[in-house]
């Protein structure tokens, strides 16, 4: 299947301070998406990206469609500590529009 | 509205010995995924259902897992004979069958251990 690759693998950082995280893949993808998984739950969507170059924000969050559609980021401004988790960014790749992949996941940690 | 209902949320058993997993999606969602979590890896698609046909299965392991939808509604995953290497967290997700690709809602997940 195809690879996504995501950084950082983890993070700890301070609260207040902003968070920065990106997902690369060699191919194409149609859709990028980033999720939050939370300890013994499921994934949650958070952003949904449609479209190359576009920026889109919930709240906090902002992420962006890279225009070579092969890269997107994820920031959150401000973090709190219900910011804690494991941040999933996804995607569907040209020529396959349903199977979504998963990248391997960046858990943030945030110090009081 | 319910969310995707999955039971049971922990199994434990022995290597060689079988288990199924039980799902319920969200009322109204055609399309029902099969994922499978490695601790400290993402999930990966096992299977893929759009009502009771099979969309994709290419990531099934089918000489010891296999799936079933059978009214378009539940879903049962089952693996058969187990091996160590499936202990991992399965997560059942749904979404609507003209909705937004990769818009799913997942359940809370089945974390089978196998000793």
């Amino acid at each position: 299947g195809q690879q996504l690759n995501q950084s950082p693998q983890s993070m700890f950082i301070q609260e207040g301070e902003d968070v920065s995280m990106n997902c690369t893949s060699s191919s194409i993808f149609n859709t990028w998406l980033w999720y939050k998984q939370d300890p013994g739950e499921g994934p949650v969507l958070l952003i949904a990206l449609y479209k190359a170059g576009e920026l889109t924000s919930n709240g906090r969050l902002t992420a962006q469609f890279g225009i070579t559609r092969k890269d997107s980021f994820l920031n959150i401004s401000a973090s709190i500590p219900s910011d804690v988790g494991i941040y999933f960014c996804a995607g569907t790749p040209r020529g396959s529009a349903r199977q979504l992949t998963f990248g391997s996941g960046t858990q943030l940690t945030v110090l009081p | 509205e319910a969310g995707v209902a999955q039971s049971p949320r922990y199994k434990i058993i022995e290597k060689r010995q079988s288990v199924a997993f039980w799902c319920n999606p969200i009322s109204g969602h055609a399309t029902l995924y099969w994922y499978q979590q490695i601790l400290g890896q993402g999930p990966k698609l096992l299977i893929q259902f759009q009502n009771n046909g099979v969309v994709d299965d290419s990531q099934l392991p089918k000489d010891r897992f296999s799936a079933e939808r059978l009214k378009g509604v539940d879903s049962t995953l089952k693996i058969q004979p187990a091996k160590l290497e499936d202990s991992a967290v399965y997560l059942c997700a749904s979404s609507l069958s003209g909705g937004s690709a990769g818009e799913l809602f997942f359940g809370e997940g089945s974390r089978l251990t196998v000793l």
